[in-house]
């Protein structure tokens, strides 16, 4: 089973709205990520969780939290964004830093 | 210098053509090479890793040139299914980052 599943599949939600993302995987893998992906662009790198710690932090606004809660879970908290965050938002796990990564289905994000 | 290019296309390929994707990346210290295919608003999907010796898939095979510093990936007899997006992904030794090329459009027409 190489599932990475996402919630939820599409958000709406306005400038001063919190909201989060939820990212679950029950491969044991040890490394989760977060990117964003807008369209016809590849996805960009936004967080790194290695062993449930914060491994990269792409230099990402700090109105984009990231948590993991365990080593099946990763959360991205949203607050005060803004319409250009609007995006697909992908979760991603591997077995380690250096092995391939299996996506989520991703979360559609609109700010209006 | 971007750390992987890839030829965005797009290509257009009849049913039953043999088409080359090919990527450059430009640190000599990357370790890890895949493709990933990626179709119209869903996720990227591994579709291979890429081995020093080379490897095959069924229609796919993925070439590594350490040399050269390229990997390309070549689909023989196109399906209609197989038009996606293709994106090539490199891993550095330092920093674990994943790099992703830009991807390649690939429609395969009847």
């Amino acid at each position: 089973d190489t599932e990475v599943t996402q919630t939820p599949k599409h958000l709406v939600m306005g400038m001063t709205n919190k909201k989060s993302l939820k990212c679950e995987q029950h491969m044991g893998h040890r490394a989760m990520y977060w990117y964003k992906q807008k369209a016809k662009k590849p996805p960009e790198l936004m967080f790194v969780y290695s062993y449930e710690k914060l491994s990269i932090n792409e230099s990402v606004p700090s109105r984009f939290s990231p948590e993991c809660p365990n080593s099946s879970l990763l959360n991205l908290h949203l607050h005060a964004l803004q319409p250009e965050d609007s995006a697909l938002y992908l979760c991603a796990s591997s077995q380690d830093l250096a092995y391939e990564q299996y996506f989520g289905p991703g979360t559609r994000l609109t700010v209006t | 210098r971007k750390e992987v290019e890839q030829d965005p296309g797009p290509f257009n390929v009849p049913e039953g053509a043999t088409v080359a994707f090919n990527c450059t990346y430009s640190n000599s210290a990357s370790q890890s090479f895949f493709w990933y295919r990626q179709d119209c608003r869903k996720e990227p999907k591994l579709l291979m890793s890429v081995y020093s010796s080379g490897n095959e898939d069924g229609r796919f095979t993925a070439q590594l040139n350490r040399a050269s510093q390229y990997i390309s990936l070549l689909i023989r007899d196109s399906k209609l299914s197989d038009s996606a997006t293709y994106l090539c992904v490199v891993k550095t030794n330092t920093g674990n980052q994943f790099y992703f090329g830009t991807g390649t459009s690939l429609t395969v027409i009847p």
